[in-house]
């Protein structure tokens, strides 16, 4: 059973579009971040967030971490085949950052 | 993935073959972490370590073992690799202070036949 849940776990787009990815726990975290992998590479961090309630902005992607700290969304704007890749959030407690399984998204030109 | 270099990069085993997976990281960070990514599971803690010489087991320790004998590197050992191992093992540092914030290596590529 996966910590933390993530909808939905394949997603196909036109460009231009815009999609949303939800991560969802019954679990409280510190912060909790979010990622994107490409083939063959490790994931790299997109951003952090730590405060309920907090949202950010990176150019075309909004990040919103609920007030309870428990989930978190990412909003593509006017998605582009460059943000194809895997997406994962990842929350953390202490040490210790437990992932979710992922959301595979394709931009179609 | 600069800064945290994994080798090799590939590899095949049989069953009951040894092998270990090195990882070194430049940026001169505490912690240390390897992960395992299976599809449709998302990536596993398998050990980590807070400072040189110290280790702790994370989510999915049986069948490996590590060691972290200077602060630069930290080595994943399967004494007897098994086919459930196959995978693709990912070494991270934590780089954030105080966020658990991760950078990860390009990963090595396990097949155990």
């Amino acid at each position: 059973t996966q910590l933390l849940e993530q909808s939905p776990q394949f997603l196909s787009i036109q460009e231009g579009e815009n999609l949303t990815v939800y991560c969802n726990s019954s679990s409280v975290f510190s912060s909790l971040q979010w990622y994107r992998q490409e083939p063959g590479e490790g994931p790299v961090l997109l951003v952090t967030v730590v405060t309920g309630g907090e949202v950010k902005k990176l150019k075309r992607l909004t990040f919103q971490f609920g007030d309870a700290r428990k989930d978190s969304s990412l909003h593509i704007t006017a998605a582009q085949p460059g943000d194809t890749g895997l997406y994962l959030c990842a929350g953390g407690n202490d040490y210790k950052l437990s992932f979710g399984a992922g959301t595979t998204v394709t931009v179609r030109a | 993935n600069a800064g945290v270099t994994q080798t090799p990069k590939f590899q095949v085993l049989k069953t009951g073959q040894s092998m270990t997976l090195q990882c070194a990281q430049d940026m001169n960070h505490n912690s240390m972490y390897w992960y395992r990514q299976d599809p449709g599971m998302g990536l596993r803690l398998i050990y980590y370590s807070a400072s040189e010489g110290t280790t702790d087991k994370g989510e999915v320790p049986n069948g490996y073992n590590v060691s972290r004998l200077n602060k630069r590197e930290f080595s994943l050992r399967l004494e007897s690799a098994a086919p459930s191992q196959t995978s693709v093992y990912f070494c991270a540092i934590e780089t954030g202070a105080g966020a658990n914030v991760l950078t990860f290596g390009a990963g090595s590529r396990l097949t155990v036949l």
